[in-house]
C-alpha cells in the first residue's frame, strides 16, 4: 500500500538551470496538491490539480513556475531558471475525489539552489 | 496575510504531562480543521481534524477542541510521550473554495523524559 511518493528527495540546483520535481499520488487518488516550505515557515499552498487539469493556482508565483498532472504518469511540479529564493521543501500531497478532506502528505523534495 | 496561526513557535513538556497547542484563524468561510504533525525531512502526518459543526473530536490520546466564536482551536495530548517531540501544524479548509489546506506556522514541541 505505498504512499504519496515524491522523487528526487534532494535535488541540487544552479541559478538559472531548471527543476522537476515529481509526485506519484497515492492508488485511488485522482487530486494533487502541492505545498512549499520555506526554512522556518509553515507550509504554503501552491496549486491544485486533478487529472489533465489545473483547478487552483492561486498559490503559484506567476512566472517560472508550472504544474501538470497528466492523464498517465507523476505530477510534474517544473521551476524554469530557478533562483535562490526557490531553495525550500516542496511537498505533494494527495486525496480521494471531492468529498475526502484528509490529504495524505509525502516527504517532500529539498530543493537547493547554489 | 496569516489566515492562520500558531503564536507559540515551541512548547517545552515533561513526559505524562499534558500538552496543549493553540491555534487561532480570522477567515471565517473555514469550515474544516486539521492537525499534523511533522518530523524532520519527512512530509506532514495527518492526527486529528474537527468540523465546524462539532466543538470537540477525541481520538486516544488526541483531543481537539474548537471555539468558532473565537476562531480558536487547540489540541491536546495527554499524557504526553517523548515521541511526541515534533512540529505540530494546524490547518484548516473552507470546503467551498476546494480541499486545499491553509496552515499555521508550526509549534515545536519537546517532550522531555
Amino acid at each position: 500500500n505505498a504512499g504519496v511518493m515524491q522523487n528526487p528527495r534532494h535535488l541540487v540546483r544552479r541559478r538559472g538551470q531548471e527543476a522537476r520535481l515529481r509526485c506519484s499520488p497515492m492508488k485511488g487518488h485522482s487530486h494533487v496538491y502541492w505545498y512549499r516550505q520555506l526554512p522556518e515557515e509553515g507550509l504554503k499552498f501552491m496549486v491544485y490539480l486533478q487529472k489533465e487539469n489545473i483547478i487552483d493556482e492561486s498559490g503559484m508565483p506567476k512566472e517560472r513556475f508550472s504544474a501538470e498532472f497528466p492523464k498517465e504518469g507523476p505530477s510534474i511540479l517544473r521551476i524554469q531558471q530557478v533562483v535562490r529564493g526557490d531553495s525550500a521543501a516542496y511537498f505533494c500531497a494527495s486525496s480521494p475525489p471531492p468529498g475526502a478532506t484528509e490529504a495524505f502528505f509525502g516527504q517532500g523534495t529539498r530543493l537547493t539552489v547554489v | 496575510d496569516q489566515q492562520v496561526k500558531q503564536n507559540s513557535p515551541s512548547l517545552s513538556v515533561q513526559e505524562g504531562r499534558i500538552s496543549i497547542l493553540n491555534c487561532d484563524y480570522t477567515n471565517s468561510m473555514f469550515d474544516y480543521f486539521l492537525w499534523y504533525k511533522k518530523y524532520p525531512a519527512e512530509g506532514p502526518t495527518f492526527l486529528i481534524s474537527i468540523s465546524s459543526i462539532k466543538d470537540k473530536n477525541e481520538d486516544g490520546r488526541f483531543t481537539v477542541f474548537l471555539n468558532k466564536s473565537a476562531k480558536h482551536l487547540s489540541l491536546h495530548i495527554v499524557p504526553s510521550q517523548p515521541g511526541d517531540s515534533a512540529v505540530y501544524f494546524c490547518a484548516a479548509i473552507a470546503k467551498a473554495a476546494g480541499n486545499k489546506l491553509t496552515f499555521g506556522g508550526g509549534t515545536r514541541v519537546l517532550v522531555k523524559p
